[in-house]
């Protein structure tokens, strides 16, 4: 069974950081690209970042540009986001998704990042 | 490519049909996907290849469109499809997603 588990979100002040971490079973990790998606409070889903399988490949939002990094071990199947310089509007669940082709067949539940002093 | 999803907000009765509209600013085949997110939950693969239907999915579920645009259709609405609805365009990176649907009971 494919699961995607998704830990490391909480409060953190503007500027900040946070690490979040996303736990992939059932499935050959490495196959797989990966994606950070995220829904902020009263918006719609929005690509955050993505991860060829091998971790060479790398793509982010401009909105996240420079501030977010996302990388994988797939030793441990875990894929992470590395969250700096936080702001107000970073306020949002994250969640990591399995892309199958072009589509993304497996989403983790997520995890709330809150950004606020 | 851009995606396009109307209405903003569906408001319909039990047992109604629901059409969601997803338009896209460039054609790329069929290369489209919908999902489900219900409240506090997380999104759902429902429809890909604009209307193949996911492991799972009751077939009251239809997608349908090729080009630039697509529908995906609920032909009775049950309590537990009250959601939002978003499309997603395979045909070019990074891969983006329409707006969504917000689809509620009346």
């Amino acid at each position: 069974e494919v699961k995607l588990l998704e830990s490391g979100g909480g409060l953190a002040q503007p500027g900040g950081s946070l690490r979040l971490s996303c736990a992939a079973s059932g499935f050959a990790f490495t196959d797989h690209v990966m994606r950070w998606v995220r829904l902020a409070p009263g918006k719609g889903l929005e690509w955050v970042a993505t991860i060829s399988g091998d971790g060479d490949t790398t793509f982010y939002a401009d909105s996240v540009k420079g501030r977010f990094t996302i990388s994988r071990d797939n030793s441990r199947n875990t894929l992470s986001l590395q969250m700096d310089s936080l702001r107000a509007e970073d306020t949002a669940v994250y969640y990591c998704a399995r892309l199958t082709h072009y589509y993304f067949d497996y989403w983790g539940q997520g995890t709330l990042v809150a950004v606020s002093s | 490519i851009v995606l396009t999803q109307s209405p903003a907000t569906l408001s319909l009765s039990l047992g109604d049909r629901a059409t969601l509209s997803c338009r896209a600013s460039q054609t790329g085949g069929n290369n489209l996907a919908w999902y489900q997110q219900r409240p506090a939950q997380a999104p759902k693969l429902l429809i890909y290849d604009a209307s193949s239907r996911a492991p799972g999915i009751p077939d009251r579920f239809s997608g349908s469109g090729s080009g630039t645009d697509f529908t995906l259709t609920i032909s009775s609405l049950e309590p537990e499809d009250v959601a939002v609805y978003y499309c997603q365009q395979g045909i070019n990176w990074p891969l983006t997603f329409g707006g969504g649907t917000k689809v509620e009971i009346k």
